[in-house]
């Protein structure tokens, strides 16, 4: 079984511009999360996908960065403009929903992103 | 708020000698407890949960729920248990839709052979 798979790995912009990142999630996983790390810091939950509904953004830092999971299936992230501070790796997870127990959420490999 | 701490950034210890990590949390309720580990080139992956009990690549980590604490433990390190580890905790599953996970900043555990 194919894991969770982030495109791109790594990606270098300069500040103001635009930056789309993407998360396939496994096959059949209902729930897609959103995390960053900055330098130095905490792994930072930023969204969770419930299918194509957004369950919580409560983790978005600022109207700058838009998630989009359309159709349910793949996730895009999108930074614009990018600032300094949005450096950092982004990770995606997914996990299949079972009531009342709790959901491991399987990583992707992360995507780090570098804003110059 | 949810926190969870780590206070150790870095863990040094000898293959052979036993290993523990600290972590401590503070949540308003009955939280999940996690430790998860990155080994080097490889995706965050999950180590151990609280409520399962077990004891994952000799692995221990117990939640005492007076001192806020998970610990994670070892008896004997060995050197394939390099690696950077994190704490983390998440609300009640019974809680649909509240399975976020919050971490603590890591522990880079080096074993030395």
């Amino acid at each position: 079984e194919a894991g969770v798979t982030q495109f791109p790995s790594h990606s270098v912009i300069e500040k103001g511009q635009t930056v789309t990142l993407r998360c396939d999630p496994i096959s059949g996983h209902d729930n897609l999360y959103w995390y960053r790390r900055v330098m130095g810091k905490e792994i930072k939950f930023l969204l969770h996908f419930v299918k194509e509904s957004k369950q919580d953004e409560s983790g978005m830092p600022n109207n700058r960065f838009l998630a989009e999971r359309t159709g349910g299936t793949y996730s895009t992230l999108k930074v614009q403009p990018a600032e300094l501070e949005d450096s950092g790796v982004y990770f995606c997870a997914s996990s299949h929903p079972r009531e009342g127990d709790y959901n491991e959420q399987f990583f992707g490999p992360g995507t780090r992103l570098t804003v110059l | 708020a949810q926190r969870v701490t780590q206070p150790e950034k870095l863990l040094s210890v000898f293959k052979g000698a036993p290993v523990e990590l600290k972590c401590n949390y503070s949540y308003s309720g009955s939280p999940e407890l996690f430790w998860y580990v990155q080994y080097s080139r490889q995706r965050l992956q999950l180590l151990l949960r609280h409520i399962s009990r077990e004891s994952i690549k000799g692995f221990t980590a117990d939640l005492n729920k007076g001192e806020t604490s998970f610990h994670l433990k070892k008896p004997f390190a060995q050197e394939e248990d390099s690696a950077m580890y994190y704490c983390a905790l998440s609300g009640h599953p019974i809680n649909f839709g509240n399975e976020k996970l919050t971490f603590g900043t890591g522990t880079r555990l080096t074993i030395i052979p």
